[in-house]
Protein backbone atom coordinates (compact mmCIF):
# COMPACT_ATOMS: atom_id res chain seq x y z
CA UNK A 1 0.00 0.00 0.00
CA UNK A 2 0.70 3.43 -0.65
CA UNK A 3 0.77 6.80 1.17
CA UNK A 4 2.10 9.92 1.36
CA UNK A 5 2.33 12.44 4.37
CA UNK A 6 2.98 16.14 4.41
CA UNK A 7 4.52 17.07 7.90
CA UNK A 8 3.12 20.81 7.87
CA UNK A 9 -0.46 21.65 7.76
CA UNK A 10 0.16 25.14 7.70
CA UNK A 11 4.03 27.15 6.91
CA UNK A 12 4.20 31.16 6.86
CA UNK A 13 7.22 32.97 5.97
CA UNK A 14 8.30 36.41 4.59
CA UNK A 15 8.25 37.56 0.71
CA UNK A 16 11.86 37.47 -0.60
CA UNK A 17 12.41 34.21 2.24
CA UNK A 18 12.92 30.69 0.91
CA UNK A 19 10.02 27.61 1.11
CA UNK A 20 10.48 24.18 2.38
CA UNK A 21 6.85 22.15 2.55
CA UNK A 22 7.96 18.67 4.33
CA UNK A 23 6.27 15.36 2.59
CA UNK A 24 7.53 11.79 3.41
CA UNK A 25 5.59 8.76 1.68
CA UNK A 26 5.47 4.99 1.55
CA UNK A 27 5.61 2.79 -1.67
CA UNK A 28 6.02 -0.98 -1.94
CA UNK A 29 7.28 -0.31 -5.63
CA UNK A 30 9.60 2.39 -6.71
CA UNK A 31 7.00 5.33 -6.83
CA UNK A 32 5.77 8.84 -8.74
CA UNK A 33 5.85 11.56 -6.89
CA UNK A 34 4.44 14.92 -7.57
CA UNK A 35 3.31 18.14 -6.06
CA UNK A 36 0.06 19.89 -6.86
CA UNK A 37 -0.78 23.69 -5.93
CA UNK A 38 -4.52 24.91 -5.86
CA UNK A 39 -5.60 28.77 -5.26
CA UNK A 40 -8.63 29.65 -3.88
CA UNK A 41 -11.75 28.59 -5.48
CA UNK A 42 -8.84 27.21 -8.82
CA UNK A 43 -8.21 23.97 -9.99
CA UNK A 44 -5.74 22.06 -9.33
CA UNK A 45 -2.24 22.33 -11.05
CA UNK A 46 0.86 20.37 -11.61
CA UNK A 47 3.68 22.01 -10.06
CA UNK A 48 6.00 19.06 -10.92
CA UNK A 49 6.73 15.03 -10.82
CA UNK A 50 9.27 12.86 -10.13
CA UNK A 51 9.14 9.55 -12.40
CA UNK A 52 12.51 8.03 -11.79
CA UNK A 53 14.69 10.04 -13.79
CA UNK A 54 16.61 12.64 -12.20
CA UNK A 55 16.18 12.79 -8.50
CA UNK A 56 16.25 16.53 -8.20
CA UNK A 57 13.30 18.03 -10.36
CA UNK A 58 12.74 21.26 -11.59
CA UNK A 59 8.79 22.64 -11.80
CA UNK A 60 7.16 25.83 -12.53
CA UNK A 61 7.10 29.05 -10.70
CA UNK A 62 10.94 28.14 -9.48
CA UNK A 63 9.44 25.06 -7.71
CA UNK A 64 11.69 22.65 -7.41
CA UNK A 65 12.22 19.20 -5.35
CA UNK A 66 14.57 16.61 -4.62
CA UNK A 67 13.85 12.68 -4.49
CA UNK A 68 15.62 11.07 -1.64
CA UNK A 69 14.75 7.15 -1.51
CA UNK A 70 16.85 6.98 1.54
CA UNK A 71 14.98 9.22 3.49
CA UNK A 72 12.04 8.21 1.67
CA UNK A 73 11.36 11.96 1.23
CA UNK A 74 10.25 14.34 -1.66
CA UNK A 75 10.18 17.88 -0.11
CA UNK A 76 9.32 21.20 -2.18
CA UNK A 77 11.19 24.20 -2.22
CA UNK A 78 11.58 27.80 -3.67
CA UNK A 79 14.91 29.68 -3.21
CA UNK A 80 12.32 33.01 -2.82
CA UNK A 81 8.54 33.29 -1.56
CA UNK A 82 6.36 35.17 -3.81
CA UNK A 83 3.14 36.83 -2.48
CA UNK A 84 1.42 34.70 -5.11
CA UNK A 85 2.31 31.55 -4.31
CA UNK A 86 -0.40 31.26 -1.11
CA UNK A 87 -2.25 28.75 -1.67
CA UNK A 88 -2.34 24.74 -0.80
CA UNK A 89 0.06 22.51 -2.09
CA UNK A 90 -0.26 18.79 -2.45
CA UNK A 91 1.90 15.84 -2.37
CA UNK A 92 0.79 13.22 -4.39
CA UNK A 93 2.00 9.53 -5.13
CA UNK A 94 1.18 7.71 -7.81
CA UNK A 95 1.89 3.56 -8.75
CA UNK A 96 1.83 1.13 -11.59
CA UNK A 97 -1.93 0.68 -11.19
CA UNK A 98 -2.50 4.24 -12.15
CA UNK A 99 -3.11 5.21 -8.46
CA UNK A 100 -3.32 8.69 -7.64
CA UNK A 101 -2.85 9.38 -3.57
CA UNK A 102 -2.96 12.86 -2.08
CA UNK A 103 -1.70 13.64 1.23
CA UNK A 104 -3.54 16.45 3.37
CA UNK A 105 -2.08 19.26 2.36
CA UNK A 106 0.14 22.57 3.35
CA UNK A 107 -1.38 25.49 3.63
CA UNK A 108 1.24 28.25 2.54
CA UNK A 109 1.22 31.69 3.46
CA UNK A 110 3.56 34.93 2.84
CA UNK A 111 3.94 38.00 4.94
CA UNK A 112 4.41 41.28 3.22
CA UNK B 1 -6.41 21.08 -26.15
CA UNK B 2 -9.90 21.02 -24.06
CA UNK B 3 -9.80 20.18 -20.22
CA UNK B 4 -11.86 17.82 -17.98
CA UNK B 5 -15.45 19.60 -17.67
CA UNK B 6 -17.40 19.08 -14.78
CA UNK B 7 -20.89 20.11 -14.05
CA UNK B 8 -22.81 22.11 -12.48
CA UNK B 9 -20.21 24.07 -10.71
CA UNK B 10 -22.20 24.56 -7.38
CA UNK B 11 -25.01 22.86 -5.88
CA UNK B 12 -27.19 23.18 -2.52
CA UNK B 13 -29.36 20.38 -1.66
CA UNK B 14 -30.95 19.49 1.88
CA UNK B 15 -30.19 16.48 3.52
CA UNK B 16 -32.01 12.88 2.57
CA UNK B 17 -31.79 14.74 -1.25
CA UNK B 18 -30.62 13.11 -4.28
CA UNK B 19 -28.00 15.00 -6.62
CA UNK B 20 -26.00 13.72 -9.22
CA UNK B 21 -22.56 15.40 -10.57
CA UNK B 22 -21.46 14.94 -14.41
CA UNK B 23 -17.86 14.51 -15.90
CA UNK B 24 -16.58 14.73 -19.36
CA UNK B 25 -12.67 13.64 -19.29
CA UNK B 26 -10.04 14.82 -22.20
CA UNK B 27 -10.94 12.60 -25.06
CA UNK B 28 -8.89 9.90 -25.84
CA UNK B 29 -8.14 9.32 -21.49
CA UNK B 30 -8.85 6.04 -20.48
CA UNK B 31 -8.63 6.34 -16.87
CA UNK B 32 -11.09 8.38 -14.76
CA UNK B 33 -10.65 9.21 -11.39
CA UNK B 34 -13.53 10.68 -8.67
CA UNK B 35 -12.42 12.12 -5.76
CA UNK B 36 -14.05 13.70 -3.05
CA UNK B 37 -12.31 16.71 -0.77
CA UNK B 38 -13.79 17.80 2.28
CA UNK B 39 -12.55 21.54 3.35
CA UNK B 40 -9.47 21.62 4.69
CA UNK B 41 -8.31 18.10 3.95
CA UNK B 42 -6.54 16.58 0.74
CA UNK B 43 -8.94 14.91 -1.80
CA UNK B 44 -9.77 11.14 -1.35
CA UNK B 45 -10.22 9.13 -3.90
CA UNK B 46 -13.89 7.58 -4.58
CA UNK B 47 -13.33 5.70 -7.43
CA UNK B 48 -11.07 4.98 -10.38
CA UNK B 49 -12.16 3.70 -14.17
CA UNK B 50 -10.10 2.39 -16.80
CA UNK B 51 -12.29 2.87 -19.49
CA UNK B 52 -16.07 1.12 -18.19
CA UNK B 53 -14.35 -0.81 -15.73
CA UNK B 54 -13.83 0.14 -12.14
CA UNK B 55 -10.37 -0.21 -11.16
CA UNK B 56 -10.81 0.52 -7.79
CA UNK B 57 -13.69 1.65 -5.46
CA UNK B 58 -12.35 0.42 -1.91
CA UNK B 59 -13.32 4.05 -0.53
CA UNK B 60 -16.81 4.86 -2.32
CA UNK B 61 -19.37 4.66 0.72
CA UNK B 62 -21.71 2.66 -1.80
CA UNK B 63 -24.53 2.35 0.42
CA UNK B 64 -25.57 5.63 -0.40
CA UNK B 65 -22.61 6.71 -3.71
CA UNK B 66 -23.08 5.31 -7.15
CA UNK B 67 -20.56 6.13 -10.10
CA UNK B 68 -20.99 4.66 -13.70
CA UNK B 69 -18.82 5.47 -17.11
CA UNK B 70 -20.99 4.07 -19.79
CA UNK B 71 -19.20 3.94 -23.30
CA UNK B 72 -15.93 4.57 -21.21
CA UNK B 73 -16.35 8.41 -22.09
CA UNK B 74 -17.98 10.30 -19.92
CA UNK B 75 -18.87 9.65 -16.06
CA UNK B 76 -22.09 10.43 -13.52
CA UNK B 77 -21.32 10.22 -9.51
CA UNK B 78 -24.22 10.16 -7.77
CA UNK B 79 -26.12 10.60 -4.11
CA UNK B 80 -29.04 9.42 -2.70
CA UNK B 81 -29.83 10.07 -0.15
CA UNK B 82 -27.28 12.69 1.17
CA UNK B 83 -25.97 13.46 4.21
CA UNK B 84 -24.51 17.06 5.46
CA UNK B 85 -21.13 15.35 5.99
CA UNK B 86 -21.24 14.89 2.30
CA UNK B 87 -20.77 18.68 1.63
CA UNK B 88 -17.39 19.38 0.04
CA UNK B 89 -15.77 19.49 -3.54
CA UNK B 90 -16.14 16.47 -5.97
CA UNK B 91 -13.05 16.65 -8.49
CA UNK B 92 -13.11 14.53 -11.39
CA UNK B 93 -9.84 13.81 -13.17
CA UNK B 94 -8.60 11.87 -15.99
CA UNK B 95 -5.36 10.87 -17.32
CA UNK B 96 -4.11 8.60 -19.98
CA UNK B 97 -1.07 7.75 -18.12
CA UNK B 98 -0.70 7.97 -14.34
CA UNK B 99 2.21 11.01 -14.78
CA UNK B 100 -0.03 12.98 -16.09
CA UNK B 101 -3.71 13.79 -14.62
CA UNK B 102 -5.70 16.86 -15.76
CA UNK B 103 -8.13 17.94 -13.15
CA UNK B 104 -11.89 18.96 -13.25
CA UNK B 105 -13.01 22.05 -11.66
CA UNK B 106 -14.61 20.26 -9.37
CA UNK B 107 -18.20 20.77 -8.16
CA UNK B 108 -19.17 22.62 -4.56
CA UNK B 109 -21.81 20.21 -2.82
CA UNK B 110 -23.20 22.00 0.50
CA UNK B 111 -25.70 19.81 1.86
CA UNK B 112 -28.25 21.40 4.69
Amino acid sequence: AQSVTQLDSHVSVSEGTPVLLRCNYSSSYSPSLFWYVQHPNKGLQLLLKYTSAATLVKGINGFEAEFKKSETSFHLTKPSAHMSDAAEYFCVVSDRASKIIFGSGTRLSIRP
Amino acid sequence: EAGVAQSPRYKIIEKRQSVAFWCNPISGHATLYWYQQILGQGPKLLIQFQNNGVVDDSQLPKDRFSAERLKGVDSTLKIQPAKLEDSAVYLCASSSDPFKAFFGQGTRLTVV
